[in-house]
């Protein structure tokens, strides 16, 4: 089961953009990086999954260099509705064995 | 589309006595999870199914709770008696698995305090 390593916290203004990496050292070769949020009082929301390269979607981008070591969550031009705290996941797909969640990284975005 | 139901959102309840969580996932996903979270933490999964089959649950505290998924689509989990760690968030999400992806849609939680 790979572990993951992410900053506990980070700080934003409205308007920036945001890059949240991941640590994945043991990530095994059938396994996929996903990314969730949670806001208060409500459970986590998928956010964006890869394998290899780079993932977009209408909400963020994921970055996967060629070892796959690590991982990059890149949420544009962040307003305060983003301030939440974001899961990476590390895992296979059949396996069940993304179903272990870390700390996560609380992101505030002031104004 | 309906999303994850949960009921209650918030349960007040002393310890040693009985609680139940009810679940009703997204019409047509097959399999259905229930995880803790505690404060400040992440959720922590407690049992998955696949139907109506308990496929995963090593980390349920099977002295004192229990789950059962009849006819593979709404699920309970009850804690018997309760006990003051177990005050917590309880989440349920749903997913449709096959050989692809695997994006599990979770419902707002029920918040369980117990005193």
């Amino acid at each position: 089961l790979a572990k993951t390593t992410q900053p506990i916290s980070m700080d934003s203004y409205e308007g920036q953009e945001v890059n949240i990496t991941c640590s994945h050292n043991n990530i095994a070769t059938n396994d996929y990086i996903t990314w969730y949020q949670q806001f208060p009082s409500q459970g986590p929301r998928f956010i964006i999954q890869g394998y290899k390269t780079k993932v977009t979607n209408e909400v963020a981008s994921l970055f996967i260099p060629a070892d796959r070591k690590s991982s990059t969550l890149s949420l544009p031009r962040v307003s305060l509705s983003d301030t939440a705290v974001y899961y990476c996941l590390v895992g296979e797909n059949n396996a069940g064995n993304m179903l272990t969640f870390g700390g996560g990284t609380r992101l505030m975005v002031k104004p | 589309e309906a999303g994850v139901v949960q009921s209650p959102r918030y349960k007040i309840i002393e310890k040693k006595q009985p609680v139940a969580f009810w679940c009703n996932p997204i019409s047509g996903h097959n399999t259905l999870y229930w995880y803790r979270q505690n404060l400040g933490q992440g959720p922590e999964l407690l049992i998955r199914y696949e139907n109506e089959e308990a496929v995963d649950d090593s980390q349920l505290p099977k002295d004192r709770f229990s789950a059962e998924r009849l006819k593979g689509v709404d699920s309970t989990l009850k804690i018997q008696p309760a006990e003051l760690g177990d005050s917590a968030v309880y989440l349920c999400a749903s997913s449709f698995r096959d050989y692809g992806t695997d994006t599990q849609y979770f419902g707002p939680g029920t918040r369980l305090t117990v005193l």
